[in-house]
């Protein structure tokens, strides 16, 4: 079958590094992808990953272990905008997206 | 940057009544999809649409919903007879421009419409 997980909640503080994890089981598997949505918002996408490896883009990195099945992603420098859901979904053998439940980031000062 | 644009941003109606939910995808893109979102659950998948025909869709997806393409440019989501739990975020998308990018193509989404059924 198929399965994703990422925890529910994690707390940061301003200016600091956070990692939030991503696991998944799949038999087909063609990507992950990782977006943040903030309430009431709709997701906006932030990384692609279907390489083992780390990806950077600018504050925000994403890793994949395909042998693992996990990924996770990386927040430098928090800033209080950054305060959000980060969803970590993953790409099956049809291109369908596979969802988590979202981690909800707070950032406090 | 191309946006999908969603409208209305947020529809009010009565338990029984027939919605439309109107989205534009990016001019280029292929393929379709609506998504929504319960207040404070994770996302779940409704649909996907390529080639003016329903390609996936969720158990969620059942005979009181419809998906049209009515021209180039839009593509609406019915539901028939609103329940209660209908109320929700829906969330259109798009992606790829052609069959050989979708494996690394991201879904860009409208900003939403919520639905409230009363």
């Amino acid at each position: 079958g198929q399965n994703i997980d990422q925890p529910t909640e994690m707390t940061a503080t301003e200016g600091a590094i956070v990692q939030i994890n991503c696991t998944y089981q799949t038999s087909g598997f063609n990507g992950l992808f990782w977006y943040q949505q903030h309430a009431g918002e709709a997701p906006t996408f932030l990384s692609y990953n279907v390489l083992d490896g780390l990806e950077e883009k600018g504050r925000f990195s994403s890793f994949l272990s395909r042998s693992k099945g996990y990924s996770y992603l990386l927040l430098k420098e928090l800033q209080m905008k950054d305060s959000a859901s980060y969803l970590c979904a993953f790409q099956d053998s049809n291109y369908q997206l596979i969802w988590g439940a979202g981690t909800k980031l707070i950032i406090k000062p | 940057e191309p946006e999908v644009t969603q409208t209305p941003s947020h529809q009010v109606t009565q338990m029984g009544q027939e919605v439309i939910l109107r989205c534009v995808p990016i001019s280029n893109h292929l393929y379709f999809y609506w998504y929504r979102q319960i207040l404070g659950q994770k996302v779940e998948f409704l649909v996907s649409f390529y080639n003016n025909e329903i390609s996936e869709k969720s158990e969620i997806f059942d005979d009181q919903f419809s998906v049209e393409r009515p021209d180039g440019s839009n593509f609406t989501l019915k539901i028939r007879s609103t329940k209660l739990e209908d109320s929700a975020m829906y969330f259109c998308a798009s992606s790829a421009g052609t069959q050989a990018e979708l494996a690394n193509s991201p879904l860009h989404f409208g900003n939403g419409t919520r639905l409230t059924v009363t």
